[in-house]
């Protein structure tokens, strides 16, 4: 089974400066996708990013980029120019791409960032 | 409107109660999803669906049923709800095929006291 674990339980980043989000998971399987979710104090779930496992072209997103290593199974995300609404709850999360295996979403724990102004 | 609606958005029950956590979506898409979120543990899969008549169990279906009513509607219930069900609760669908998202509703607060 895949597992995804994100080993920082709480970041913290002044307005303004870059922090960089870690992420690494377990799997067999050589195609796949990931994510980065975002969730602020409203609770919503929201899609910050994706990575399609055969691109070996880094995702960017306006300030959101990730460092995608597939040989070391490690997903970062790096914020830039941090806000103070980047301020919430960032989960990683792995989905293989075999639709027979259900196509289920698996979460990291979660790292919690709080932006200082 | 929202494209994924979850009511009730907040509950507080007791022990042994009977609960109904409702979804419904607007999007069209066949895939359907119950999570559980709890602190430190993320958000873990429950049961999902791929059509009326797929139901498949995920990593903590115990305790849990759910009903696929229509291709829009994916309800969860907890027979008999006991304290450690107090989570915030997902619904979230997915068209298939491709790198699509999950999308997610606005989440249901359960407390069983």
């Amino acid at each position: 089974a895949q597992t995804v674990t994100q080993s920082q339980p709480e970041m913290s980043v002044q307005e303004a400066e870059t922090v960089t989000l870690s992420c690494t998971y377990d799997t067999s399987e050589s195609d796949y996708y990931l994510f980065w979710y975002k969730q602020p104090p409203s609770r919503q779930m929201i899609l910050v990013i994706r990575q399609e496992a055969y691109k070996q072209q880094n995702a960017t997103e306006n300030r959101f980029s990730v460092n995608f290593q597939k040989a070391a199974k490690s997903f970062s995300l790096k914020i830039s120019d941090s806000q103070l609404g980047d301020a919430a709850m960032y989960f990683c999360a792995y989905r293989s791409a075999l639709e027979t295996s259900g196509s289920r979403l698996t979460f990291g724990e979660g790292t919690q960032l709080t932006v200082n102004p | 409107d929202a494209d994924v609606t979850q009511t009730p958005r907040n509950r507080i029950t007791k022990t042994g109660k009977r609960i109904m956590l409702e979804c419904s979506q607007t999007k069209g898409h066949d895939r359907m999803y119950w999570y559980r979120q709890d602190p430190g543990l993320g958000l873990r899969l429950i049961y999902y669906s791929f059509d009326v008549k797929d139901i498949n169990k995920g990593e903590i279906s115990d305790g849990y049923s759910v009903s696929r009513q229509a291709q829009a509607k994916f309800s969860l219930s907890l027979e008999s709800a006991i304290p450690n069900q107090t989570a915030l609760y997902f619904c979230a669908t997915r068209a298939a095929g491709g790198p699509g998202e999950l999308f997610f509703g606005e989440g249901s607060r359960l407390t069983v006291l």
